[in-house]
Order: structure tokens, then sequence, then C-alpha cells
């Protein structure tokens, strides 16, 4: 099991330029999170998606950001353009239905100057 | 609306004390409760669930919980505390949605420092 796989581990870009984050949920695993990490806000959920469809987008924070799901093995963030305030860790995460865990990967630091 | 509640910022506790990070929450129905834990630079780990029965539940390297319906809390627990339990600690909580199983909400988070 290689667990749930993120890249890149570090971004760093200029404000305005745009940004994609990638994620390989566990195979198997029919729902997927993208979550947001700051000191200030700690832990945000952005979006989930079950069964490749988004159902609660509602933590996205504004119109600069998008995730898509094209299918079970792959999910992207993308945010465009980016700013300095997006500079955080984003963590994506997949799990069965009920009582399975969450299953987290390592995160993207993102770093926007 | 579900939340999850940790009272504290930050536990200390001596190496080879009791450690107890605390939980509270607020959802409706029978929601399942986890714990996590996040060292630096890593994302969070599944330390251990509570589902239903017994209400203390064990989980890795020496953890416990304790369920307790009434108060709705979820305590972590660890009998004797080591150096390397410093870490940051989640608690979080997933009930069944309209649609399907719903998001996991997650406390704030629990910094725990274990002194030698």
């Amino acid at each position: 099991d290689a667990g749930v796989i993120q890249s890149p581990r570090h971004e760093v870009t200029e404000m305005g330029q745009e940004v994609t984050l990638r994620c390989k949920p566990i195979s198997g695993h029919n729902s997927l999170f993208w979550y947001r990490q700051t000191m200030m806000r700690g832990l945000e959920l952005l979006i989930y998606f079950n069964n490749n469809v988004p159902i609660d987008d509602s933590g996205m924070p504004e119109d600069r950001f998008s995730a898509k799901m094209p299918n079970a093995s792959f999910s992207t963030l993308k945010i465009q353009p980016s700013e300095p305030r997006d500079s955080a860790v984003y963590f994506c995460a997949s799990s069965l239905p009920g009582s399975s865990p969450l299953h987290f990967g390592n995160g993207t630091r993102l770093t926007v100057t | 609306a579900q939340s999850v509640a940790q009272p504290e910022d930050q536990v200390n506790v001596a190496e080879g004390n009791p450690l107890t990070v605390k939980c509270t929450y607020s959802v409706s129905g029978n929601p399942y409760l986890f714990w996590y834990v996040q060292y630096p630079n890593r994302g969070l780990q599944f330390l251990l669930k509570y589902i239903t029965g017994d209400n203390l539940v064990k989980g890795s390297y020496g953890f416990e919980a304790e369920f307790n319906k009434s108060q709705t809390s979820f305590h972590l627990k660890k009998p004797s505390a080591l150096v390397s339990d410093s870490a940051l600690y989640f608690c979080a909580v997933r009930a069944p949605s309209t649609d399907s199983w719903g998001k996991f909400q997650f406390g704030a988070g629990t910094q725990v420092v274990v002194t030698p």
C-alpha cells in the first residue's frame, strides 16, 4: 500500500502564477478530501468528493481555487492566479465510507512570493 | 452543524507521567470519532477510532481514548508519556450526511510537549 501520494512536495511560485497540486488516493477509496493547514487558521477543509463527484466545496476560499477529480485515482487542486496569502501546506486525504479512517498524504508546501 | 472542540492549545507533561488530551463534540446522530497525530513536516496519522461498544478504545503507540456519550467527549490518554509523543494531536468526527457519508470535522489541534 503506497498510501496517498501528493506532488509536488514543495512548490515556490510568484504571485499571479497558476499552481496545480496533484493527488493520487489509495486504490479503492471512494472519498477524497483536500485540506489546507496554516498556523493562523489551522486545518481547513476545502472540498471533498464521493465517487469522483464534488459533494461540498463550501470551504474553497474563492473562485481562484478549483478542484477536479476526473477519475477514481487522480485529483487536482488548482489556484489561478496565486497570491501570497495562499501560502500553506495543502493535504490530500482519502477514505472508504463510514467508520474507515482518513488517510493523509504528506502534503504540498506552497510558498507564493 | 457538527463541531469539534479541543479546549487546550498545548499540554505539557513530564516523561513517565500520564497524558490526557481533551476533545468534545457536537453532532447529531451517532458519529464515528477519531484521533490523529501529526509530526513536523508530515501528514496526519491515524491513532484510533470509536465506532460502538466498549467506551475505552485502544490504538497505536500505547494510546487509548475514552468515549463518554453523556458528556459528548472523547479524550485521548496515555498512561506513561514519552518524549517521542511530542506532536500535534487532532480529534475528528464523521457523521452521515443526507447524500452519503459526510466530511471529517477536525478540532483545532493540541500541541503536546513531553519533557525529559
